[in-house]
């Protein structure tokens, strides 16, 4: 695609409620990232995958977190049994290469109630 | 432990002046900088970037200046136009790793 799809836009989850939140990154890009941005806050590292494997997840804040990208391309950032601390804004970004700059989507905004 | 400040969480500009946006970092490991622009409801958007082999890099009316030895950069924006209007995010990537630290950004509000 043009540029970095996020959905949904906005999610509302009750407190204990699963998420699931998808990123489709540009066609051919490799690398793909996910960040958790706070509101006033800028975005925190989350995890990181190259193609189908996951580099790294040590910005994972808890294991109730959960990442995948099984063929490479789509990726779905899980979080279960949510809680209102992880009310926050939820970033996607691709790039081309390892240390190439990376192209956002517009995120996707949860809320905990 | 923030690796990448960004002190000023706001800044006024009048149009057709300069707009300087400052930002200070930690890691000496880090060798390659960027800033991102940031309107409301959107994601970042990818500005200009120096490499840590350079002190400066221009494009347009956006100029980098990445002083290494004072673990300091900033970028300067001139002339200021209201459209410039927007949060501003200094990045940071370690020759050694692969995530991007991020600034806590700055709001940018340029006044017609």
């Amino acid at each position: 695609g043009a540029g970095v799809s996020q959905s949904p836009r906005y999610k509302v989850a009750k407190r204990g409620q699963d998420v699931a939140l998808r990123c489709d990154p540009i066609s051919g890009h490799v690398s793909l990232f996910w960040y958790q941005q706070a509101l006033g806050q800028g975005p925190e590292f989350l995890t990181y995958f190259q193609n189908e494997a996951q580099l790294d997840k040590s910005g994972l804040p808890s294991d109730r977190f959960f990442a995948e990208r099984p063929e490479g391309s789509v990726s779905t950032l899980k979080i279960q049994r949510t809680q209102q601390e992880d009310s926050a804004v939820y970033l996607c970004a691709s790039s081309s290469g390892f240390n190439e700059k990376l192209f956002f989507g517009s995120g996707t905004q949860l809320s905990v109630l | 432990d923030q690796q990448v400040k960004q002190n000023s969480p706001s800044l006024s500009v009048q149009e057709g002046r300069i707009s300087i946006l400052n930002c200070d970092y930690t890691n000496s490991m880090f060798d390659y900088f960027l800033w991102y622009k940031k309107y409301p409801a959107e994601g970042p958007t990818f500005l200009i970037s120096i490499s840590s082999i350079k002190d400066k890099n221009e494009d347009g009316r956006f100029t980098v200046f990445l002083n290494k030895s004072a673990k300091h950069l900033s970028l300067h924006i001139v002339p200021s136009q209201p459209g410039d209007s927007a949060v501003y995010f200094c990045a940071a990537l370690s020759n050694t790793g692969n995530q991007f630290y991020f600034g806590t950004g700055t709001s940018l509000t340029v006044i017609p």
